[in-house]
């Protein structure tokens, strides 16, 4: 799997976009970008992933840039339950492979 | 969408005794399940990846007669922590892998908080 970069933590003001970043700048052409989030003491939620287009869902959008070295998750209106740690993972997409996590970013959603 | 459920929740358990952590697929067949152990204030670590049949792959350093990996059936995968310790306290996670469920690339379970006394 590359290695993806991000920061070790962020605060955000409840109510704005959250944006985090990540670095991947390895990954290789058919390694999809995935995002992973762990709320205290639960286990890691799906949040989006992609693969070189834009992706959006009902939690987040994924924004990946053109040469696919690094990319933005986009929480459009956090709310104080988005804080936790998120995870950006570059994955092949075959379900058998396995994930690893790095450190994360941790976010913190203020009032 | 895919559900992964982890039993029991919480266990507080004497040091020198077996705990067993299941990890069921509900609504999924899951060929391959890895197990991950978390300390606090510290990320995921993977221990092992197990697949429906065959025996489990562990990952360097994690002692696989310690942590007893069964992937019986495509729905069921099973960690036993045998002659558990003080320091094998920790925040035990299984996750659950199908090429079917490849647009979610894996289902957590809700982990398993285990304390060694």
């Amino acid at each position: 799997d590359a290695k993806t970069t991000q920061p070790p933590s962020m605060d955000c003001a409840e109510g704005r976009a959250a944006n985090l970043p990540c670095n991947h700048s390895t990954i290789s052409g058919n390694e999809y970008v995935y995002w992973y989030r762990q709320i205290h003491s639960q286990g890691p939620q799906y949040i989006i992933h992609g693969l070189k287009n834009n992706e959006t869902n009902e939690m987040a959008s994924l924004i990946i840039t053109e040469d696919r070295k690094s990319s933005t998750l986009i929480l459009p209106h956090a709310t104080l339950r988005d804080t936790a740690v998120y995870y950006c993972i570059a994955l092949l997409n075959f379900g058998n492979e396995k994930l690893t996590f790095g450190t994360g970013t941790r976010l913190t959603i203020i009032p | 969408g895919a559900v992964v459920s982890q039993h029991p929740s919480w266990v507080i358990c004497k040091s020198g005794t077996s705990v067993k952590i299941e990890c069921r697929s509900l609504d999924f067949q899951a060929t391959t399940m890895f197990w991950y152990r978390q300390f606090p204030k510290q990320s995921l670590m993977l221990m092992a990846t197990s697949n429906e049949g065959s025996k489990a792959t562990y990952e360097q350093g994690v002692e696989k007669d310690k942590f007893l990996i069964n992937h019986a059936s495509l729905t069921l995968s099973t960690l036993t922590v045998t002659s558990a310790h003080p320091e094998d306290s920790s925040f035990y996670i299984c996750s659950a892998g199908s090429p079917g469920q490849g647009n979610y690339g894996y289902t957590f379970g809700s982990g398993t908080r285990l304390t060694v006394v």
